[in-house]
């Protein structure tokens, strides 16, 4: 069974340029979920989605962060304008439908490293 | 509010030998879980293991076991027979059963395995 696929793996661009994010879940995962790890840090959940309604963004920078999962599957994270703190590692990850009390593991793709120069 | 805390920032262990690394968390949901998750060099978080906060064993998977102390609020994980490939960051996150089903991730703890 194929993994969680992103793309692309490493992303360089000038501060104020916008950039793209995309992610291909695991097959007949329902939850998508989107997060940004800070060099040294865990990651920090920006969005969540269930099939293709956001049900939590109360993370995401709405300013200058959107996100979107069309049919409910794959799923695009932008960032317009980029600034120099957006330097970071953006994982997605999904989970399948639940099955009973927290046992939907997240599992996650190889992310993608960006950074704003 | 969740919180997970990882005191160790790095940890040695020589080949073949069992590490403990060190886990607490704090949270007001009365049902949750625990994970574990490996990070090698090359960024991608790897699911270990999990511990259900009603679970009445600790968790084992192959070579990773779970120490779950639920009084002192505790999850450490512990791997035997320590491989080179073990060499990594460890992350240890916690999801309460209500409201937001984000992980809450520590600081991580890097391993680095010596031959």
């Amino acid at each position: 069974e194929a993994g969680v696929v992103q793309s692309p793996r490493y992303k360089i661009i000038e501060k104020k340029q916008p950039v793209a994010f995309w992610c291909n879940p695991i097959s007949g995962h329902n939850t998508l979920y989107w997060y940004r790890q800070n060099l040294g840090q865990g990651p920090e959940l920006l969005i969540r989605y269930e099939n293709e309604e956001a049900v939590d963004d109360s993370q995401l920078p709405k300013d200058r962060f959107s996100a979107e999962r069309l049919k409910g599957v794959d799923s695009t994270l932008k960032i317009q304008p980029a600034e120099l703190g957006d330097s970071a590692v953006y994982l997605c990850a999904s989970s399948p439908r639940r099955t009973g009390l927290n046992t939907d593991t997240q599992y996650f793709g190889p992310g993608t490293r960006l950074t704003v120069l | 509010a969740q919180k997970i805390t990882q005191t160790q920032p790095g940890m040695f262990v020589q080949e073949k030998e069992a590490v403990t690394l060190d886990c607490t968390y704090d949270t007001s949901d009365p049902s949750y879980g625990l994970f574990w998750y490996k990070q090698p060099s090359s960024g991608e978080m790897i699911f270990l293991i999990y511990q259900g906060s009603y679970d009445q064993q600790n968790a084992t998977e192959g070579r990773y076991s779970l120490n779950f102390q639920k009084a002192r609020k505790s999850a450490n994980l512990v791997i035997s027979a320590s491989q080179l490939g073990d060499s990594a960051m460890y992350f240890c996150a916690l999801r309460g059963d209500t409201g937001r089903r984000a992980l809450t991730f520590g600081s991580g703890t890097r391993l680095q395995v010596q031959p």
